[in-house]
């Protein structure tokens, strides 16, 4: 079964600086990979996704992700972050066409220091 | 511009009360989701359905019980409700054959006294 695991429960990161989230993976197939934000009280939102193809992937609000095969990574990354960026952020896989779902990793929240 | 709605949004039961909460989708969406997050746990998924009339246990099913009679319909019904169901509950849905994008309802926040 597929598994993922985000090493890092909080993140501290002063405004105006990179930002990178880690994500590694488990799946004996090419994976589906997602990075979802959750703005406090709110749903999850659809950051960015990778199914296949270029392996550095654009989102939305200036994220980018790499995907790593090698590595069993993808990682999330910001050149600058704002502080509205603060937030929970949750990587998850898919093992495709969505019958059960996604499997998400358990989160990192992302503090921004002025 | 609806997506996926969820009621109520907060809710606070006694033990062995049930209740169910409701999901709706106006995307035509055949594949719907009910998960649970709690704190540091990320979200474990209850149930799912691939249609109408179809549905499936996931990782987290014990004191909760689905239906779908139509596409846009997934109500989660919580029998003789328990502390330990005191989470946020999120609805999702998704198109079938898709790779596993999934669209979020805001969540209903359910805490059992």
């Amino acid at each position: 079964a597929q598994s993922v695991t985000q090493p890092d429960i909080h993140i501290t990161v002063s405004e105006g600086a990179s930002l990178e989230l880690r994500c590694n993976y488990s799946y004996g197939a090419t994976p589906y990979l997602f990075w979802y934000v959750q703005s406090p009280g709110q749903g999850l939102q659809l950051l960015l996704k990778y199914f296949s193809g270029d392996t550095l992937v654009q989102g939305i609000k200036g994220f980018e992700a790499e995907f790593k095969r090698s590595q069993s990574s993808f990682n999330l990354r910001k050149p600058s972050v704002h502080w509205s960026d603060a937030a929970e952020y949750f990587c998850a896989v898919a093992s495709g066409g969505g019958a059960d779902g996604l499997t998400f990793g358990k989160g990192t929240h992302l503090i921004i220091q002025p | 511009n609806a997506g996926v709605t969820q009621t109520p949004k907060f809710r606070i039961l006694k033990i062995g009360q049930s209740m169910t909460l409701q999901c709706t989708q106006d995307m035509n969406h055949n594949y719907m989701y009910w998960y649970r997050q709690d704190p540091g746990m990320g979200l474990k998924l209850i149930y799912y359905s691939v249609g109408a009339g179809i549905t499936d246990k996931g990782e987290v099913p014990n004191g909760y019980n689905v239906s779908r009679s139509t596409t846009e319909d997934f109500p989660l019904r919580l029998e003789l409700a328990a502390p330990s169901q005191t989470s946020v509950y999120f609805c999702a849905s998704g198109v079938a054959g898709d790779t596993g994008e999934l669209f979020f309802g805001e969540g209903s926040r359910l805490t059992v006294l």
